[in-house]
């Protein structure tokens, strides 16, 4: 069964804009994990961010996570066309070395 | 960086027939590898997860009978899609982390493998 769900599904901007997804889960994890999906490939990982950390930064991306909440989100700065993608949340639970993934954004940046 | 290498990348096979996936580690060594799952426009579904040495562990619902994994070494494993029909079209991933990796690692992606099976 699906651990996460994320918002929106699917997500349209300008290039400059911020985009913002959000992304809840329902068990106890070590981890947040996003990764990106180009069309038709493997993902990449992008950013991690541990159970006792509240926010975390990498270049242009910012991602929040709220255990009491089961949440997260993640924050794209200044988004480019090149960002057009989509954007999958995962977790690692406890005692469990597998990733599970939530359901994903559909970003498109608009040039 | 870590770089996991998935193959064929795209094909296309009767019913009936069988497919064999093969997903290498190239620069590290992987005790697990995990295949995944992924329908259009759709998240991705662990189907198992194979370790070195050892039989594959399956999620539930999925067949260990119709999806052979083998894990031969620390650097590939290989999933074998037997007997395949129209339903199993669908586009596999492979992953793998280092073997010194923790929990709190990222995996490393192979490109994906889109099966149509007519």
């Amino acid at each position: 069964s699906q651990q996460g769900e994320e918002d929106p599904q699917a997500l349209s901007i300008q290039e400059g804009e911020n985009a913002t997804m959000n992304c809840s889960y329902k068990t106890s994890i070590n981890n947040l994990q996003w990764y990106r999906q180009n069309s038709g490939r493997g993902l990449v990982h992008l950013i991690l961010i541990r159970s006792n950390e509240r926010e975390k930064h990498s270049g242009r991306l910012r991602v929040t996570l709220d255990t009491s909440k089961k949440s997260s989100s993640l924050l794209i700065t200044a988004s480019r066309a090149a960002d057009t993608a989509s954007y999958f949340c995962a977790t690692s639970d406890t005692g469990r070395r597998a990733l599970t993934f939530g359901s994903g954004t559909r970003l498109q940046v608009q040039p | 960086g870590a770089v996991v290498s998935q193959h064929p990348s795209r094909v296309i096979c009767k019913s009936g027939t069988s497919v064999k996936i093969e997903c290498r580690s190239l620069d590290f060594q992987a005790t697990t590898m995990f295949w995944y799952r992924q329908f259009p426009k759709k998240s991705l579904m662990l189907m198992a997860t194979s370790n070195e040495g050892s039989k594959a562990t399956y999620e539930q619902g999925v067949e260990k009978d119709k999806f052979l994994i083998n894990h031969a070494s620390l650097t590939l494993s290989t999933l074998t899609v037997t007997s395949a029909h129209p339903e199993d079209s669908s586009f596999y991933i492979c992953s793998a982390r280092d073997r010194d990796g923790s929990y709190n690692s990222p995996l490393h992606f192979g490109n994906g493998t889109r099966l149509t099976v007519t």
